[in-house]
C-alpha cells in the first residue's frame, strides 16, 4: 500500500526566512513518481515538481528546491528567502499506475499548511 | 492558467436535492478524475475515467454518480447526500492514462456545503 506522510501540520516563519517542507513516503513499487502541490486559499492544486525514483538528482527552480533520497525515503521541499505569497497549503503526493484500465492514481498526503508573515 | 475549469465555484444544497458538478478540461488530456478534500483529511481519490471509460471507483456511495460524456468533459451527479459530503470536489486531468507517472492538472475546485 502507498503511504505519504507530511508530519508538519503547520509551518510559521518570518519573510526571508528559508522554510523546509519534509516528506516520507512508502512504496513497493520500484518505480514510481513523486510530486509537490501547491494549495493556495482559492483552493486550485497548483502543480510545482515531477521526480521518479531513478533521478535522486535535486532540483533547484528560482526559490524552491527539492531533496530527494531514497535511502531514507523522503523527498523534502525547500524555500530561499520566504516570501507572504508563499502562504499555502503544500501537498506531497505519490503516484501508482492503476493497473485496469489506466489512469494514475495520486497518494497525498495530509498537507502542510505554510503561513508567511511579515 | 491550468486548463482545468469546473462549476460552480461555491454550491449550497438540501439533502433532498439534486445537483451536478461541471469540469472541463481544455488539455487535450485523455484521463480526468475526481477528488473529494474534506477537513483534517488527505485528498481522496473517488473516481477516475481513462480514454471516457470509468476504471476506478474507490467504494463511494452511491449517491455520488459520475458521468463522462466526452474526453473534455466530467460530471459529478449528487443526490440525496449528507452533511459529512460537503467538501472541497476537486477535478483534475492526466495526458496519457497508461503512463506511470502523469502529472495530473487540477481545476479551482467547487466547495460543496450540505445542509
Amino acid at each position: 500500500a502507498q503511504k505519504v506522510t507530511q508530519a508538519q501540520t503547520e509551518i510559521s516563519v518570518v519573510e526571508k526566512e528559508d522554510v523546509t517542507l519534509d516528506c516520507v513516503y512508502e512504496t513497493r513499487d520500484t518505480t514510481y513518481y513523486l510530486f509537490w502541490y501547491k494549495q493556495p486559499p482559492s483552493g486550485e492544486l497548483v502543480f510545482l515538481i515531477r521526480r521518479n525514483s531513478f533521478d535522486e538528482q535535486n532540483e533547484i527552480s528560482g526559490r524552491y528546491s527539492w531533496n530527494f533520497q531514497k535511502s531514507t525515503s523522503s523527498f523534502n521541499f525547500t524555500i530561499t528567502a520566504s516570501q507572504v505569497v508563499d502562504s499555502a497549503v503544500y501537498f506531497c503526493a505519490l503516484s501508482s499506475l492503476i493497473l485496469t484500465g489506466g489512469g494514475n492514481k495520486l497518494t497525498f498526503g495530509t498537507g502542510t499548511q505554510l503561513k508567511v508573515e511579515l | 492558467e491550468t486548463g482545468v475549469t469546473q462549476t460552480p465555484r461555491h454550491l449550497v444544497m438540501g439533502m433532498t436535492n439534486k445537483k451536478s458538478l461541471k469540469c472541463e478540461q481544455h488539455l487535450g488530456h485523455n484521463a480526468m478524475y475526481w477528488y473529494k478534500q474534506s477537513a483534517k483529511k488527505p485528498l481522496e481519490l473517488m473516481f477516475v475515467y481513462s480514454l471516457e471509460e470509468r476504471v476506478e471507483n474507490n467504494s463511494v456511495p452511491s449517491r455520488f454518480s459520475p458521468e463522462c460524456p466526452n474526453s473534455s468533459h466530467l460530471f459529478l451527479h449528487l443526490h440525496t447526500l449528507q452533511p459529512e459530503d460537503s467538501a472541497l470536489y476537486l477535478c483534475a486531468s492526466s495526458q496519457n492514462p497508461s503512463r506511470v507517472g502523469e502529472t495530473q492538472y487540477f481545476g479551482p475546485g467547487t466547495r460543496l456545503l450540505v445542509l
